[in-house]
């Protein structure tokens, strides 16, 4: 799975929207990216994932770049409850004996009062 | 997605026990992991424990150490043996599902452990 680079923290105002970049620079064709979080003291949990088009659900928006080596997360007005580390994976969709989720070391996003 | 509910949810044992982590779904579910996440740390995955197969382990962790059984589609355990104060740790389950044409994954609210 193509390894992926994420600033270490960011502060968000609450209310405003929250951008959260990601590096992927090396993702291959068939490697989706996924997003997910992890508030203090629970178990990761997922926000969105995609492969080429821009996606939306009820909690966020993920944009990828045309060529695909970088993405951003949007959370579109953070609460301080979006306050968690916040981790961007790249890996392939399935495959026998490769479904395992690598994670790395994340963005702590802190919303602001 | 899949609910799971892990137990217990935190403990504290002495060093030199074995604690046994156990991990029950909703529903049923082929692929089964477990990590850990040592204090400050992101999560590192121990092992695949995919029903019908002997788990798989990662690079640094061992079946003595770390044993896991998975009887059925909806439980697994992971026993963490022979506990020193480094095991201190989240330890966590997490099922993977399709979603669409992609893999989902979901995850307990894991066990804090704590060895003094």
């Amino acid at each position: 799975d193509a390894k992926t680079t994420q600033p270490p923290s960011m502060d968000c105002a609450e209310g405003r929207a929250a951008n959260l970049p990601c590096n992927h620079s090396t993702i291959s064709g068939n490697e989706y990216v996924y997003w997910y979080r992890q508030i203090h003291s629970q178990g990761p949990q997922y926000i969105i994932h995609g492969l080429k088009n821009n996606e939306t659900n009820e909690m966020a928006s993920l944009i990828i770049t045309e060529d695909r080596k970088s993405s951003t997360l949007i959370l579109p007005h953070a609460t301080l409850r979006d306050t968690a580390v916040y981790y961007c994976i790249v890996r392939v969709a399935s495959g026998f004996g490769n479904e395992k989720l690598t994670f790395g070391t994340g963005t702590r996003l802190t919303i602001i009062p | 997605s899949a609910v799971i509910s892990q137990k217990p949810s935190r403990d504290i044992c002495q060093r030199g026990t074995s604690l046994t982590i156990q991990c029950q779904v909703d529903s049923q579910v082929t692929m089964m992991f477990w990590y850990r996440q040592q204090p400050g740390q992101s999560l590192t995955l121990i092992a695949t424990a995919n029903q019908g197969s002997e788990a798989t382990y990662e690079s640094g962790f061992v079946i003595d150490k770390f044993p896991i059984s998975r009887p059925n589609l909806t439980f697994s355990t992971l026993t963490v043996s022979n506990m020193s104060p480094e095991d201190s740790s989240i330890y966590l389950c997490s099922v993977a599902q399709y979603r669409g044409l992609a893999l989902g994954y979901t995850f307990g609210s894991g066990t804090r452990l704590t060895v003094v």
